[in-house]
């Protein structure tokens, strides 16, 4: 099994919906890093947490760190297109310079 | 702020070929440097990193090779492709550790 569990894989929602992806740990994590994918395109920064319990939004995204530092959930609220794309979380587990990462959720959204 | 370049966007190349691709970073110097690949459905995988001129970490065993010949140039090469080389090719940069990473658009290398 994976170091970063991402689920689930692909979600399809309909346009208005809310959703969340969660991204689990086997080891503490001293980073999590939440990117956008567009297909065949580099990865946007969305947020980073670091601290246990910590929160952060960004426009109608919102991400969290469990206060056991090693599960993180991404939550949008009221999808729209422009939220489709796949996710990816990376993680520093505490390995000098190298993040762990999920294998990405595909986000659909159904107008 | 802080620009990645990644060229070229595509590359379709024989098997048996040479490869070269290159990464440029604008802004603050000695960035962090890595190449990633990413495979559908496994998320990315940690190719090379170098943190300074001419240093360089592998940690996958393959047919690639990265140099770094200026602070905020990066170069992943191969002198002879394989099928299996083929896949989505990112380049990163960072600054100091626990800090975000910044990446390029990628390449799309499809090995015929």
């Amino acid at each position: 099994s994976q170091e970063l569990e991402q689920s689930p894989q692909s979600l399809i929602v309909q346009e208005g919906k809310n959703l969340t992806i969660n991204c689990t740990s086997s080891k503490t994590l001293y980073g999590l890093y939440w990117y956008k994918q567009k297909y065949g395109e580099g990865l946007i920064f969305l947020m980073m947490l670091q601290k246990g319990g910590e929160e952060k939004s960004h426009e109608k995204i919102t991400a969290k760190l469990d206060e056991k530092k090693q599960q993180s959930s991404l939550h949008i609220t009221a999808s729209q297109p422009s939220h489709a794309g796949i996710y990816l979380c990376g993680a520093d587990v505490g390995s000098n310079y190298q993040l762990i990462w999920g294998a990405g959720t595909k986000l659909i959204i159904k107008p | 702020s802080q620009t990645i370049h990644q060229w070229p966007a595509t590359l379709v190349q024989p098997v048996g070929s040479p490869l070269s691709l290159e990464c440029t970073v604008e802004g603050t110097s000695n960035p962090n440097l890595y190449w990633y690949r990413q495979a559908a459905g496994r998320g990315l995988q940690l190719l090379f990193y170098s943190v300074g001129i001419g240093q360089i970490s592998s940690e996958v065993p393959q047919n690639l090779s990265a140099s770094r010949p200026q602070d905020r140039q990066f170069i992943l090469s191969s002198k002879k492709l394989l099928l299996s080389d083929s896949g989505f090719y990112l380049c990163a940069c960072s600054w100091g550790e626990g800090t975000e990473a910044f990446f390029g658009q990628g390449t799309r290398l499809t090995v015929v």
